[in-house]
């Protein structure tokens, strides 16, 4: 696609329920990035994918939170047994290469955990 | 390991006067330098970036800015603000080289524009 699509824009889950989140990079980019905003804690690295491999999970808060990336393109952000602390926007990015010279972000998904 | 700080996480400007936007940075390695900006309820746009050929830098929408090495500084500056430049800016710093993007932001700074 012309850019990072991301879905759905917004999302409110009752605390304890497992949301997806989903990233459409830009076609044939092979890196893709997952990036958490939130008022106490700013801009957060997540995830780093590389075709179907993540080589950098560091970012990941908890066992709750998991990512896949199928056929080098679509990935998934899952939360498990959400909690109100994972109220924030989600957001995705994708580069042709590794990302070093910078990358295309979403618009993003806001997340509401009540 | 890397950061990055922004001073001044609100400024406010006069429609035409000078935009500067405060970001020192600390790396370990020559780091690659960017500078991101988000409208409101939108994702972050790619203003600007360095990556260790010409130390001044010039952006879209007329924003530059000067890596200095000596100062650990890549502030962002435009001459003359224009309404539209009212938006939060994010200075970021990579120190993976071009094979690996993780990205270490700063808090942000919420530039307001006056009439």
């Amino acid at each position: 696609g012309a850019g990072v699509s991301q879905s759905p824009s917004n999302k409110v889950t009752e605390k304890g329920k497992d949301v997806e989140l989903r990233c459409d990079p830009i076609s044939g980019h092979t890196a893709l990035y997952w990036y958490r905003q939130s008022l106490g804690q700013g801009l957060e690295f997540l995830i780093y994918f590389q075709g179907n491999s993540a080589p950098d999970k560091s970012g990941l808060p908890s066992d709750r939170f998991s990512a896949e990336r199928t056929g080098g393109s679509v990935s998934t952000l899952t939360i498990q047994r959400t909690q109100q602390e994972d109220s924030a926007v989600y957001l995705c990015a994708s580069s042709q290469t590794g990302g070093g010279y910078g990358y295309t972000f979403g618009s993003g998904t806001r997340l509401t955990v009540v | 390991a890397q950061s990055v700080t922004q001073l001044g996480s609100h400024v406010s400007v006069s429609e035409g006067a000078l935009v500067l936007l405060r970001c020192n940075y600390s790396s370990s390695v020559p780091p690659y330098l960017f500078w991101y900006v988000q409208y409101p309820n939108q994702g972050l746009q790619l203003l600007l970036k360095y990556t260790s050929a010409a130390t001044l830098v010039k952006g879209i929408n007329g924003f530059e800015a000067e890596f200095k090495k000596s100062e650990t500084s890549f502030h962002l500056t435009k001459p003359s603000a224009h309404m539209s430049d009212a938006a939060e800016y994010f200075c970021a710093v990579n120190a993976g080289g071009t094979s690996y993007g993780k990205l270490t932001f700063g808090q942000g700074t919420i530039l307001t524009v006056h009439p």
